[in-house]
């Protein structure tokens, strides 16, 4: 069965940087895309960019252009996503999900979440 | 970016009870809206895409509908695991985005 699976909580400094995997299984990894989207608590959810696991093309949302950086290993089918100069607003949950390549396809399945929390 | 906004945010309903979500977009996306549904601490769960495709496996008291700029879902009849929170997702244009989300509590 289908399943991503990513890495565990971080708690980071304000102007650090966090990376965060998203190991998938059950499907052709490079058939499909990986999203990357963010929960603050009681947020809502903010999309944040997608690489193509196929030709490894990412796409950032212009709010994170520069702070974001999602690249993919095919031998390990995982995605990953680096963040860097985190400040206390970066304090979310990150889900990873899979998305087809072509046509309006939704996000089918999602990681379990990982908790990034900023904090001096 | 297109907004995707949502009612009402909050709704208190009972079991059995027919309820109504809204997600009005700010422009048009066709059909490419998707709706989720969130429990507590969990991922986001995909329920209907396309506006009104229901995801295998997702029950059929589910429904959805619209096009253009207005959608709805509609749960026909609440069970107690609908409650839960449902956000309608754009993804037409990017950046994708999402509605602000509906909060469903048990009246």
């Amino acid at each position: 069965q289908v399943q991503l699976v990513q890495s565990g909580a971080e708690v980071k400094k304000p102007g650090a940087s966090v990376k965060i995997s998203c190991k998938t299984s059950g499907y052709t990894f490079t058939s499909y895309a990986i999203h990357w989207v963010r929960q603050a608590p009681g947020q809502s959810l903010e999309w944040m960019g997608w690489i193509n696991a196929g030709n490894g093309v990412s796409k950032y949302s212009q709010k994170f252009q520069g702070r974001v950086t999602i690249t993919r290993d095919t031998s390990a089918s995982t995605a990953y996503m680096d963040l860097s100069s985190l400040r206390s607003e970066d304090t979310a949950v990150y889900y990873c999900a899979r998305r087809g390549l072509f046509g309006e396809a939704p996000f089918d399945y999602w990681g379990q979440g990982t908790l990034v929390t900023v904090s001096s | 970016d297109i907004q995707l906004t949502q009612s009402p945010s909050f709704l208190s309903a009972s079991v059995g009870d027919r309820v109504t979500i809204t997600c009005r977009a700010s422009q048009g996306i066709s059909s490419y809206l998707a709706w989720y549904q969130q429990k507590p601490g969990k991922a986001p769960k995909l329920l209907i895409y396309v506006a009104s495709t229901l995801q295998s496996g997702v029950p059929s008291r589910f429904s959805g509908s619209g096009s253009g700029t207005e959608f709805t879902l509609t749960i026909s009849s609440l069970q107690p695991e609908d409650f839960a929170t449902y956000y309608c997702q754009q993804l037409n244009y990017y950046p994708l985005t999402f509605g602000g989300g509906t909060k469903v509590e048990i009246k």
